[in-house]
């Protein structure tokens, strides 16, 4: 069982559809974030979460929202996407939010928006 | 500038060889570099991390990190078709960890 699992693997979608994206680590890590990735581009920050609590947003428009119930457990809710929202979206955990933390990837859910 | 940057490649060596990868990032006060390795479709996975100036070694990685300069290095020694990936430099910015778009290598047999 690997330490970080996204589902679903891949999602296509229509632009007025609702859609969640689902995390689990199962490290015992206290911090967890979500990372986009598109072609060419750095991997951007979306979200990070600590025991629970979101502690940065970076500026991500309200189409997307996340929800952390538990330290375990992170959701990225979609709704009235773009085209352009269409990456890779990386969910990653690490111990805690120290900066000598290494952070773990899940193998991410590929996203299109049609 | 950049907060971390990388040259895009790609990088080809022919198997066997040393393969040197390079990152420079800006802010002085980064204190945690890491090097990811990310195959094609995959998800970034850890390779190596270092903290003090100098090298450290894991097997066929040397990570070498030079904070006066600015700049972290990976060497990959004995290269192997099985190297090639896109590889993505980490620098933290306080708690934040910022990525490079990353250095594409591609390990010829």
């Amino acid at each position: 069982e690997t330490g970080v699992t996204q589902t679903p693997r891949h999602l296509v979608m229509g632009m007025t559809n609702k859609k969640s994206l689902k995390c689990e680590q199962h490290l015992g890590h206290n911090a967890m974030y979500w990372y986009k990735q598109s072609a060419k581009k750095p991997l951007e920050l979306m979200f990070v979460y600590s025991l629970e609590e979101r502690v940065e947003n970076n500026s991500v428009p309200s189409r997307f929202s996340p929800e952390c119930p538990n330290s375990s457990h992170l959701f990225l809710h979609l709704h009235t996407l773009q085209p352009e929202d269409s990456a890779l979206y990386l969910c990653a955990s690490s111990l805690d939010r120290s900066s000598g933390n290494t952070i773990y990837f899940g193998e991410g859910s590929w996203l299109t928006v049609v | 500038q950049k907060e971390v940057e990388q040259n895009s490649g790609p990088l080809s060596v022919p198997e066997g060889a040393i393969a040197s990868l390079n990152c420079t990032y800006s802010d002085r006060g980064s204190q945690s570099f890491f090097w990811y390795r990310q195959y094609s479709g995959k998800s970034p996975e850890l390779i190596m991390f270092i903290y003090s100036n100098g090298d450290k070694e894991d097997g066929r990685f040397t990570a070498q990190l030079n904070k006066a300069s600015q700049y972290v290095s990976l060497l990959i020694r004995d290269s192997q078709p099985s190297d090639s990936a896109t590889y993505l430099c980490a620098v933290n910015r306080g708690q934040k960890l910022v990525f490079g778009t990353g250095t594409r290598l591609l390990v010829s047999p």
